[in-house]
């Protein structure tokens, strides 16, 4: 059973460029969330879809916007990236209902140079 | 959400229990707890969660005091591959429970050999 699959692993991006990150959950997990992890800090929650709408949003900017999929499947987009933008973003999945048994991707490392 | 209170680090003998302790003394009554950790390079990794009763599963056991203002979380038999970040987390589970996982800073548990 495949866990939360994330692409790419690494990307390196200009300042100022646009990204699109991607996930698809747990098979049998209906919400997705993101969550942006700066080296050596925490995660941090950027914002969480269901039912392809975002049903609750953290403390980022618009230039953070996503969607999710029929499939459960989903993006992040960032916009005008800026150099603090680098970190590690990591999608998990779980059923709506449930705080225990997030399962989390091994995440996308974003370079912004 | 409670906020919790980690130690920093700690190190542990490998084959020796790690007692990973979290402090979390203004939890309500409708709060569990909750730990995830992070093994380097990969994304958080649900362990456990209670709400007023001791827990165990095939990871580790949770051990809540009575007045569930701390909580201690048990590797019986730590290995190197134990070696990771954990979070202690407390919110409330449900639908209505709000959708994001507040990460602290973790304690930084080192196994050695």
């Amino acid at each position: 059973d495949a866990g939360v699959t994330q692409s790419p692993t690494h990307l390196i991006k200009t300042r100022g460029q646009q990204v699109t990150l991607r996930c698809s959950p747990k098979s049998g997990h209906d919400t997705v969330s993101w969550y942006q992890q700066a080296l050596g800090q925490g995660p941090q929650f950027i914002f969480q879809y269901y039912e392809e709408e975002e049903r609750q949003r953290g403390n980022f900017p618009d230039r953070f916007s996503g969607h999710q999929f029929p499939n459960y499947s989903s993006e992040l987009n960032v916009n005008a990236l800026l150099l603090g933008d680098s970190a590690l973003y990591l999608c998990a999945s779980s059923l709506l209902d449930r705080n225990y048994g997030y399962t989390f991707g091994s995440g996308t490392r974003l370079t912004v140079v | 959400d409670a906020k919790t209170t980690q130690p920093t680090s700690m190190d542990c003998a490998e084959g020796r229990a790690a007692n990973l302790p979290c402090n979390h003394s203004t939890i309500s009554g409708n709060e569990y707890v909750y730990w995830y950790r992070q093994i380097h390079s990969q994304g958080p990794q649900y362990i456990i969660h209670g709400l007023k009763n001791n827990e165990t599963n095939e990871m580790a056991s949770l051990i809540i005091t009575e007045d569930r203002k701390s909580s201690t979380l048990i590797l019986p038999h730590a290995t190197l591959r134990d070696t990771a970040v954990y979070y202690c987390i407390v919110r409330v589970d449900g639908i209505n429970a709000g959708n994001m996982l507040t990460f602290g800073g973790g304690t930084r548990l080192m196994v050695k050999p």
